[in-house]
């Protein structure tokens, strides 16, 4: 069974125009989650943790927020440098530190 | 500071040939991790390391896949018949310890012929 689901696949966006990717999860006993952003050809770059509900993590124009059962990556006037692909991981305890991918989000911003 | 480095980073090979790729993870790092990234299944964990130790190698696929991890600054996957089902891009990433963020090398894109 999947144990992470992102949506949407793919998202375009005009410069300027705010949005969010949403991460859901069903595996129990998190012990994290992560969001990477990866470029053509490139390994996957890390970005935020994030622990437990409630808790959020901003850096430029990108802020992740977590639930009990999902995250969403928020990104507000989005550029054209901010296209890539946004991949959401988490980590479970109880499946031994197994760690989980999803298939990521595809954004394109639109100068 | 140097990131992973893996090397190759484009293989292209005949079905049947052995296949090692090979990762350097960032210095100071305990955990290593190998994964296989395709366009129909994502990003997958094959196999992780903790100070060198193998811990959960679940992910790899079949026998023919092997992975080593003779000091802490190298690590190898190693396929051996390959076949082209195994055509992929295989990412080596790397942690301070278990739970922390990974940092991942630019990958080996393999292909099988």
């Amino acid at each position: 069974e999947d144990q992470v689901t992102q949506s949407p696949e793919a998202l375009r966006l005009q410069e300027g125009e705010s949005s969010s990717l949403n991460c859901s999860y069903t595996v129990s006993g998190l012990r994290g989650l992560f969001w990477y952003r990866q470029d053509p050809g490139k390994g996957p770059e890390f970005l935020f943790t994030l622990y437990s509900a409630g808790e959020e993590k901003e850096k430029e124009r990108l802020k992740a927020t977590l639930t009990k059962k999902e995250s969403f990556l928020h990104i507000t006037a989005p550029k054209p440098e901010d296209s890539a692909t946004y991949l959401c991981a988490v980590q479970a305890v109880m499946e031994g530190n197994q760690f989980y991918f999803g298939t990521g989000t595809s954004l394109t911003v639109i100068p | 500071d140097a990131g992973v480095i893996q090397s190759p980073r484009h293989e292209v090979t005949e079905m049947g040939q052995e296949v090692t790729l090979r990762c350097k993870p960032i210095s100071g790092h305990n955990s290593l991790f190998w994964y296989r990234q395709t366009m129909m299944r994502g990003l997958e964990l094959l196999i992780y390391f903790n100070n060198n130790v193998p811990i959960d190698d679940s992910g790899m696929p079949e026998d023919r896949f092997s992975a080593k991890m003779p000091n802490a600054s190298f690590s190898t996957l190693k396929i051996q018949p390959s076949e082209p089902r195994d055509s992929a891009v295989y990412f080596c990433a790397s942690s301070l310890v278990i739970n922390q963020p990974q940092h991942f090398g630019d990958g080996t894109r393999l292909s099988i012929l």
